[in-house]
């Protein structure tokens, strides 16, 4: 079956920057496109950004631009998203969704899900 | 920006109808898709394409669409329905996500 597995909890410092991994399998992971989702405490969900995992490119939030990074290695099967300059308000669970083809586009929807991070952003 | 609204919480009776909806500018000419998300738990999507269910989704979640409004309708309600749940659209190549509405089955 379809699995997405993200890494374990972190806590980090205003300033620093985190990496978060999702590791997936059951399915080709070139062939779908890997978006990244957060969820601040009581917060409504957040898109951050998503990548083609076959080609690379990517496309981020135009809130976070400038500070997200979302790469993949495909050997690994692994996606990853890295933010920068961590500030409290960037203290959530961290999610990893999957699209539903290989490029994403408007319309789509985020399905499965990981399990989830939590980030917590603190002095 | 684009928004999505929903109502903060939706009450219902076990075998009733449960209504939820979600309000958008022209929400009617986007697809819109539902999330189910249980304490603790990652979102898991009951609705896609306005009113496609996914497989393994019971079929008393059924999904509607059409002005300003998506509603996501749960017929005969059961108590293992409640959670939260949240609407989602895409506006300029941007993904946004409502408030989520939390459901109570009473």
């Amino acid at each position: 079956q379809v699995q997405l597995v993200q890494s374990g909890a972190e806590v980090k410092k205003p300033g620093a920057s985190v990496k978060v991994s999702c590791k997936v399998s059951g399915y080709t992971f070139t062939k779908y496109a890997m978006h990244w989702v957060r969820q601040a405490p009581g917060q409504r969900l957040e898109w951050m950004g998503w990548i083609d995992v076959g080609k690379g490119h990517t496309k981020y939030s135009q809130k976070l631009q400038g500070r997200v990074t979302i790469t993949r290695d495909t050997s690994a099967s692994t996606a990853y998203m890295e933010l920068s300059s961590l500030r409290s308000e960037d203290t959530a669970v961290y999610y990893c969704a999957r699209a539903p083809r290989v490029v994403a586009a408007i319309g789509d929807w985020f399905d499965p899900w990981g399990q989830g991070t939590l980030v917590t952003v603190s002095s | 920006s684009y928004e999505l609204t929903q109502p903060p919480s939706v009450s219902v009776s076990p075998g009733q109808t449960a209504r939820i909806t979600c309000s958008g500018d022209k929400l009617g000419e986007k697809y819109g898709c539902w999330y189910q998300q249980k304490p603790g738990q990652s979102p898991v999507l009951v609705m896609y394409q306005d009113s496609k269910r996914p497989s393994g989704i019971p079929e008393r979640f059924s999904g509607s669409n059409s002005g300003n409004t998506a509603t996501l309708t749960i017929s005969g309600t059961q108590a293992m329905d409640e959670a939260d749940y949240y609407c989602q659209a895409w506006d300029s190549s941007t993904a946004v996500f409502g408030g989520g509405t939390k459901l109570t089955v009473l």
